[in-house]
């Protein structure tokens, strides 16, 4: 079946790059999404890329796809304070429904 | 834009009483919403994806009767809890997405507490 797997808690220290991993099962899946939840907050959608693509960067984020081990990463480069919070990865199904790993939380040391 | 509104944030409602939340997509048009459900410090449970004009397809072990949704306009999907119970407590979100786009808007989500 469908499923999103994450590790739970990633500690960096300020300054430092963030790596987050997800691994998913669903190989057809086009789309696969990072979202970001700060505590009591709805989820802002921070990057998607396509399943054809290996790598996608937009500022201060990088994406990497490695279809073949079906692995999805998140690099944040210089992480801040105001990075922390929880990273959701998600893989889209045929129905346009997200497939939702359980969320990474990125827990920043000064 | 691609910006989502959810109403109410907050909403403390006594024990069988019916609760409304509103989900707005502010500047697309939404063919699709989902509606999700969230327990502390867990991921998002997929409730039920609504169509536009069409009945929403609730997931497994989601009651329809008690979760009703509404999605009669391109703009507007609405979930009404009905007669309430501490057990529905929880961080509702909904989220929207255009025909032909793979990119999923969330609202901000809305806190409901049954007493």
């Amino acid at each position: 079946g469908e499923d999103v797997e994450q590790s739970l808690f990633l500690s960096v220290r300020e300054g430092d790059s963030s790596v987050i991993n997800c691994t998913y099962t669903d190989s057809s899946s086009t789309y696969l999404y990072w979202y970001k939840q700060e505590p009591g907050a709805g989820l802002q959608l921070l990057t998607y890329i396509f399943s054809n693509m290996d790598m996608k960067q937009d500022q201060r984020l990088t994406v990497l796809l490695n279809k073949k081990d079906k692995h999805l990463s998140l690099r944040i480069a210089d992480t801040q304070t105001g990075d922390s919070a929880i990273y959701f990865c998600a893989e889209i199904n045929s129905n346009y429904q997200l497939i939702w790993g359980a969320g990474t939380k990125l827990i920043i040391k000064p | 834009g691609a910006v989502v509104s959810q109403h109410p944030s907050r909403v403390i409602c006594k024990s069988g009483t019916s609760v409304k939340i509103e989900c707005r997509s502010l500047d697309f048009q939404a063919t699709t919403m989902f509606w999700y459900r969230q327990f502390p410090k867990q991921s998002l449970m997929l409730m039920a994806t609504s169509n536009e004009g069409s009945k929403a397809t609730y997931e497994q072990g989601v009651e329809k009767d008690k979760f009703l949704i509404n999605h009669a306009s391109l703009t507007l999907s609405t979930l009404t809890v009905t007669s309430a119970h501490p057990e529905d407590s929880s961080f509702y979100i909904c989220s929207a997405r255009n025909r032909g786009s793979y990119e999923q808007y969330f609202g901000p989500g809305t806190r409901l507490t049954v007493t």
